[in-house]
């Protein structure tokens, strides 16, 4: 089936530097979204977003947290700077309406050093 | 917002028997009930979902129940088989609440040959 793709897969960073997380949505997706995950809990919602605009952010969702979709490239979510408790994994999801059901990717392990 | 419990943590089985997970929400406006399945170090994979106008719902050896009244829903596996272990998730969302999907905690789910 259609597939969200994740890149990369894997990300180790010093702590205070910036990282850009990219997502490639399913093709006819109009709503996407964030996730994180600590290791062996449930995903937590960080963000969605549609038309262009974050339409709701949870708390999680720090300042310096950024989501932005530039003409219909890449998704990104970018974490500037970084620290230490942001390591975790990022799934980024698509849905084509904002009531159907999602395509997860298969996240970013995010290290921060 | 919408909080999610779910239980038991952990759940062990033996092959052939069946598999019992439990979630409650709190928010009456949820309408979407998705459960997802979680293999190490896989992105979660939606298995079975159920929206607010249906009351049961199988998908051969799947089988999710929602109660609208106690606001609680839950899985059950029938005739486990071994590849059926896996962690999983169920989750709420509210069509008018930007499809933010909430997670339960996670059931990690032995299944014993």
């Amino acid at each position: 089936g259609p597939k969200v793709l994740q890149i990369p897969s894997h990300q180790i960073i010093d702590m205070g530097q910036m990282v850009t997380l990219n997502c490639d949505p399913v093709s006819n997706h109009l709503y996407f979204y964030w996730y994180k995950q600590i290791l062996g809990q449930q995903m937590e919602f960080l963000v969605n977003f549609y038309n262009g605009k974050v339409m709701e952010k949870s708390k999680l969702f720090k300042d310096q947290f950024s989501v932005e979709r530039p003409d219909g490239s890449y998704f990104t979510l970018k974490i500037q700077p970084t620290a230490l408790e942001d390591s975790a994994v990022y799934f980024c999801a698509s849905s084509w309406g904002g009531d159907s059901d999602y395509t997860f990717g298969s996240g970013t392990r995010l290290l921060v050093i | 917002g919408e909080q999610v419990e779910q239980l038991p943590s952990i759940l062990r089985v033996q092959e052939g028997s069946s598999a019992s997970i439990n979630c409650s929400y709190e928010d009456s406006a949820s309408n979407y009930f998705p459960w997802y399945k979680q293999e190490p170090g896989e992105n979660p994979k939606l298995i079975i979902d159920i929206r607010s106008n249906m009351e049961r719902k199988q998908i051969q050896e799947l089988i999710v129940l929602l109660d609208k009244k106690a606001k609680r829903f839950s899985l059950h596996i029938t005739d486990t088989q071994p590849g059926d272990s896996a962690m999983y998730f169920c989750a709420a969302s509210s069509t008018g609440g930007n499809n933010k999907l909430t997670f339960g905690q996670g059931t990690v789910l032995s299944v014993i040959p």
